[in-house]
């Protein structure tokens, strides 16, 4: 089966600070995706990497950016925290034209 | 560009009942679909996918689909819900031939009554 982790089911982190989100995937996809996932609002995509060291940004990019040195990590970074930040994060990943595959979610507090 | 309309952000049903749960996308090329279930706190979990072999499509847990290309439609259903069907379900498009990045609904809560 896929595996798809995410390094934290909760996280509670103060306004100000960086926030580093890993995700790790073992089955060689080259898509990874960051998504953010609010009530009413579904699933709104941040970034994207479709290759090692490559990256695109999604409808929502501003105050995240990402790093993908190694083709199974992804990490999400949140440059300095904010209340707003405040959601469930989803990292998924898949072969290109076919299914995602998610993680289990981040849920980010920031206080 | 594409989309994805989910009519409904919820829907209530009975044990036993039919359910239906609503998906209109739009693409400039041929889609990818899929639907997706969340149970609470967790991540997505596939239920079945389209990608243009036959129309009905059948998935896990008694769920199937149909793609109606004239409807721009792509409905979930289940003849008889069940008491652990109660879940967030989420319907995705992806454009053949494009960059396949998934463009998600906002998703339907699904509720049943015993």
């Amino acid at each position: 089966d896929v595996k798809v982790t995410q390094s934290s089911r909760y996280l509670v982190k103060r306004t100000g600070e960086k926030v580093f989100l890993e995700c790790v995937q073992d089955m060689d996809h080259e898509n990874m995706f960051w998504y953010r996932q609010d009530p009413g609002l579904g699933l709104r995509l941040i970034y994207f990497s479709y290759d090692v060291k490559m990256k695109e940004k999604g409808d929502i990019p501003e105050g995240y950016s990402v790093s993908r040195e190694k083709k199974e990590r992804f990490s999400l970074i949140l440059e300095s925290a904010s209340t707003n930040q405040t959601s469930m994060y989803l990292c998924a990943s898949s072969l290109r034209g076919a299914e995602a595959f998610f993680g289990q979610g981040t849920r980010l507090t920031v206080v | 560009a594409q989309s994805v309309t989910q009519l409904g952000s919820h829907v209530s049903v009975s044990e036993g009942a039919l359910v239906l749960l609503r998906c209109n996308y739009s693409s400039s090329v041929p889609p990818y679909l899929f639907w997706y279930v969340q149970y609470p706190n967790q991540g997505l979990q596939l239920l079945l996918k389209y990608t243009s072999a036959a129309t009905l499509v059948k998935g896990i847990n008694g769920f199937e689909a149909e793609f109606k290309k004239s409807e721009t439609s792509f409905h979930l259903t289940k003849p008889s819900a069940h008491m652990s069907d109660a879940a967030e379900y989420f319907c995705a498009v992806s454009e053949r031939g494009g960059s396949y990045i998934p463009t998600f609904g906002r998703g339907t809560s699904l509720i049943v009554h015993p």
